[in-house]
């Protein structure tokens, strides 16, 4: 079946030290999105990318950083620029141009002690 | 800016009551998406309902209901006969072109129904 893989589901890791999430969709999807969750904060745009090896800042972007050198894969690398990285991270993917079919993988929790 | 509002941030009610969440939007396109995403304790987000917006038509599914008003920038959810079941956190969000069709959400409403 088709979907949105990301890995792991728990992440912990020391203060200053990078971190990347992975972010993986056999959709065939254009389009692929990180979202930032925090409580009472509904979700957040990280950054997106349309096309592989293009991709835009969201409203969050500073601190983090990502790449798209294949379709399917989206990784999300979190650096130790970022001063509140503890937080549930979704990934999405949708089809170019399109609202129809958006999906959302089951999201890496992310702890930084 | 924010571009979605929910105004409610928590609501509790008991089961079998009738309850409906708020959602305003703000959007200067005239093509945009309203979404409607249901997010139980798991975390997954589970995807509701999608309207366009030249499609003001009121929806209905099952015990789910959806007013969409673009005369007031609208977007009602309403759940009728309320179950334990429906307990979550449930978001509103918009997209548009401009941004790529990211989603932009609300901070969402957290729905309690206790028996």
């Amino acid at each position: 079946d088709g979907g949105i893989t990301q890995s792991p589901k728990y992440l912990f890791r020391k203060e200053g030290q990078n971190v990347t999430l992975s972010c993986e969709q056999n959709l065939n999807h254009d389009a692929m999105y990180w979202y930032r969750q925090d409580p009472g904060q509904g979700l957040r745009l990280i950054y997106y990318s349309q096309i592989v090896n293009d991709f835009q800042k969201g409203d969050i972007a500073e601190g983090y950083s990502v790449s798209r050198e294949k379709k399917e894969s989206f990784p999300l690398t979190v650096t130790s620029a970022q001063k509140n990285p503890t937080a549930f991270y979704l990934c999405a993917s949708s089809p170019r141009g399109e609202v129809y079919g958006y999906t959302f993988g089951s999201g890496t929790r992310l702890t930084v002690v | 800016a924010q571009k979605v509002t929910q105004a409610q941030t928590e609501i509790s009610v008991v089961e079998k009551e009738d309850v409906t969440l708020d959602c305003v939007y703000e959007t200067r396109d005239t093509t945009y998406y309203l979404f409607w995403y249901k997010q139980p304790p798991s975390g997954e987000l589970v995807f509701l309902i999608r309207r366009n917006s030249f499609d003001e038509q009121n929806e209905i599914s099952g015990r789910y209901s959806w007013n969409f008003q673009k005369s007031t920038s609208s977007f009602n959810f309403t759940i009728t006969a309320s179950q334990v079941v429906d307990s979550a956190v449930y978001f509103c969000a918009l997209s548009e072109a401009n941004s790529g069709y990211a989603l932009n959400f609300g901070k969402g409403t957290s729905l309690l129904v206790t028996p």
